[in-house]
């Protein structure tokens, strides 16, 4: 089962430069989420999707796009890259329905981005 | 609005020794609450969670927490550290009504032999 998968598992891109991760769930969840970890700051929300065609800003949106493509599929741009985002990014994936928030989140690996 | 506090951003105990990481939550409805465990390079995995169905609630790899309402709090234990057991240990609360899950900074455990 390959639950939630992220690629690229590490970038290094320069200031100024773009990019999009991208994520994929396989367990027909509805909800979709991208966090960004730093050291001693925990999981920081980007964006949310509560479910397919909607998206929502989360604690830090700033500098950062994202596009629910289909249920399966939700990506994170970054249009203009910035030192201050170097860091790890989560993708996770959740079956809340209506606002439920009783079930948990699932986990991708992780993309490694570094911004010189 | 929903918060976390973990206190300790690391932990050390011997093996064996009794492992206690604190979370403290603010949450202005009925919480809902999770701890997950991150080991190197990999993505966090859920340990146990509270859903308002018991209040001492039991996980993976001997892992438990008690939800205190009075306390506000949801600390995990595990009554004999192993070497394994070594991660970075997050709780996070969500709640009715809302899509966010919110973290709290972790705790980082150390076992020493």
């Amino acid at each position: 089962n390959a639950g939630v998968t992220q690629t690229p598992k590490f970038q290094v891109l320069k200031t100024g430069q773009s990019m999009t991760l991208q994520c994929a769930q396989d367990m027909n969840h509805n909800s979709m989420y991208w966090y960004r970890q730093d050291p001693g700051m925990g999981l920081r929300l980007i964006y949310y999707s509560a479910s397919e065609g909607t998206t929502d800003k989360g604690e830090v949106p700033n500098g950062y796009n994202v596009s629910r493509l289909n249920k399966r599929e939700f990506s994170l741009r970054l249009e203009s890259a910035a030192p201050s985002q170097t860091s790890v990014y989560f993708c996770a994936s959740s079956e809340v329905f209506a606002g439920s928030g009783n079930s948990p989140l699932h986990f991708g690996n992780g993309t490694r981005l570094t911004v010189t | 609005a929903q918060s976390v506090t973990q206190l300790g951003s690391h932990v050390s105990v011997s093996e064996g020794a009794l492992v206690l990481l604190r979370c403290n939550y603010s949450s202005s409805v009925p919480p809902y609450l999770f701890w997950y465990v991150q080991y190197p390079n990999q993505g966090l995995q859920l340990l146990l969670k509270y859903t308002s169905a018991a209040t001492l609630v039991k996980g993976i790899n001997g892992f438990e927490a008690e939800f205190k309402k009075s306390e506000t709090s949801f600390h995990l234990t595990k009554p004999s550290a192993h070497m394994s057991d070594a991660a970075e240990y997050f709780c996070a609360v969500s709640a009715s009504g809302t899509y966010k899950y919110i973290f709290g900074t972790g705790t980082r455990l150390k076992v020493l032999a």
